[in-house]
């Protein structure tokens, strides 16, 4: 079974701070990996999936297979990044519909 | 383009009774999943319909169920209700079956008393 493990339930950055959420994933193929967010009382959105190498709103995510990580980064993080994230992962060729969240982490930046 | 919408937003039941709540995807999406969100188990997965038909389903009981209509809209439906049943559920749309990027209704925010 995929799952998804985000270890940092809570996150606090300054402004201007460098910010990273984690997320591993376990999964023997090769899943496709995505970062969703969710500001307050807005509906859950998709920010970046690995396979499109985008950089959404300065932010980043590098697949490390070898430590079956997808850590999310922003080299300065802005008030308005404050929201919850959540990793997930689909396995990669099959069709769609089944995406695994992790628990997500809440992040803050103070001003 | 109208986003997914769901409805009713939010819905209080009592014990034992049944549920229907519904979500219409983006127009032109053919695939509707659904998701239940609590504190304690996070994002889990119910189902996905595609072409009137279910084609994934996650590990909840047989009282969860769903369908598909032939312009894409979705129902699921919730039989003999239990307080654990409490939770938001989110519905999202992709345009098919190969289709990565899901998006995601407001939700409805189900209160089992």
């Amino acid at each position: 079974a995929q799952r998804v493990t985000q270890p940092e339930k809570l996150l606090s950055v300054f402004k201007g701070a460098p910010v990273e959420l984690k997320c591993n994933y376990s999964y023997s193929g090769s899943p496709e990996l995505f970062w969703y967010v969710q500001y307050s009382r807005q509906r859950l959105q998709l920010l970046l999936r690995h396979i499109s190498r985008e950089s959404i709103k300065g932010f980043t995510a590098d697949l490390n297979k070898g430590e079956t990580s997808f850590h999310l980064k922003k080299p300065f993080a802005q008030e308005e990044d404050s929201a919850m994230y959540y990793c997930a992962s689909q396995r990669r060729g099959s069709t769609l519909g089944r995406l695994y969240f992790g628990r997500g982490t809440q992040l803050t930046v103070w001003p | 383009k109208a986003g997914v919408t769901q409805t009713p937003r939010y819905l209080i039941k009592t014990r034992g009774q049944q549920v229907t709540l519904s979500c219409s995807p983006i127009s032109g999406h053919r695939s509707v999943s659904w998701y239940q969100q609590t504190p304690g188990q996070g994002l889990q997965f119910l189902f996905e319909y595609f072409s009137e038909t279910q084609r994934n389903k996650g590990n909840f009981p047989g009282r969860f169920s769903g369908r598909q209509f032939s312009n894409s809209r979705s129902e699921m439906n919730v039989s003999t209700l239990e307080l654990g049943d409490s939770a938001l559920y989110l519905c999202a749309s992709s345009f098919d079956r190969s289709s990565y990027e899901q998006y995601f209704g407001p939700g409805t925010r189900l209160t089992v008393t």
